[in-house]
C-alpha cells in the first residue's frame, strides 16, 4: 500500500530554535497534504492544508508565519517550527490523500522544545 | 462546523470480551466516515470506512455501521485480542470543493486488552 514517512521521527532542540520536518509520499504523488498536531490523550488537531505549487491554507488559530509549510513537489512537504518554544512540544503527524476516500499517515515526529 | 464525539476512554477489557466504541457526529451535508487505529509507536491507519447511509464498514473482525438518523458510526468487535490494544479514532471527511480529504477526528480511545 500507499506510504508516507516523516523525517526525523523525533528532534530536541532549544528554545528560540527553527525546526524542520518532512513528509514524503514513498509510492505516490500528493498535490495535497495535511499537517496534523496531537496532543497527549487527545485527538489529532488539523493544522493546516499543504497544497503544492501554491500557499498553504491554516485553520483558525494556527499562527503561519510560526509554523511555516512548504509544499515543494509532488512527493514532499514542510513543516518549519521557527523560533520555537516550549509549549511548541508536541507530536506531529502529516497526511497524504491517495485515491478516493484514503489518506495515508505518516509515523509521526515527537519534537521536544528545552 | 463538523465535529465528531467518542465515548470517554480508556477502555480495558479482557481478551475475547465483546467491544463497542461509540462516535457520533455533525456535520453538514453527508460526509464519509472512517475509523483508524494508532498502534504503540506506529502512525494512524485506516481501520475501516463507510461513504453512504446504511453502508457497514468492516475489517479485521471490526465492524461499523453509518446510521443516518443517530448519527453514529459506533465501533464493534465480537471478541478482542492482546494485539487489539491501541488507539482508536473515529473520524469524518468532508465532502469535495476545498475541503477535499480534510478530516474531522474524534479525541480517540485508548483501548487495553488484556490475556
Amino acid at each position: 500500500g500507499a506510504v508516507v514517512s516523516q523525517h526525523p521521527s523525533r528532534v530536541i532542540c532549544k528554545s528560540g530554535t527553527s525546526v524542520k520536518i518532512e513528509c514524503r509520499s514513498l509510492d505516490f504523488q500528493a498535490t495535497t497534504m495535511f499537517w496534523y498536531r496531537q496532543f497527549p490523550k487527545k485527538s489529532l488537531m488539523l493544522m493546516a492544508t499543504s497544497n503544492e505549487g501554491s500557499k498553504a491554507t491554516y485553520e483558525q488559530g494556527v499562527e503561519k508565519d510560526k509554523f511555516l509549510i512548504n509544499h515543494a513537489s509532488l512527493t514532499l512537504s514542510t513543516l518549519t517550527v521557527t523560533s520555537a518554544h516550549p509549549e511548541d512540544s508536541s507530536f506531529y503527524i502529516c497526511s497524504a490523500p491517495f485515491r478516493t476516500d484514503t489518506q495515508y499517515f505518516g509515523p509521526g515526529t515527537r519534537l521536544t522544545v528545552l | 462546523g463538523n465535529s465528531v464525539t467518542q465515548m470517554e476512554g480508556p477502555v480495558t477489557l479482557s481478551e475475547e470480551a465483546f467491544l463497542t466504541i461509540n462516535c457520533t457526529y455533525t456535520a453538514t451535508g453527508y460526509p464519509s466516515l472512517f475509523w483508524y487505529v494508532q498502534y504503540p509507536g506506529e502512525g494512524l491507519q485506516l481501520l475501516l470506512k463507510a461513504t453512504k447511509a446504511d453502508d457497514k464498514g468492516s475489517n479485521k473482525g471490526f465492524e461499523a455501521t453509518y446510521r443516518k438518523e443517530t448519527t453514529s458510526f459506533h465501533l464493534e468487535k465480537g471478541s478482542v485480542q492482546v494485539s487489539d490494544s491501541a488507539v482508536y479514532f473515529c473520524a469524518l471527511r468532508e465532502l469535495g470543493g476545498t475541503s477535499y480529504g480534510k478530516l474531522t477526528f474524534g479525541q480517540g480511545t485508548i483501548l487495553t486488552v488484556h490475556p
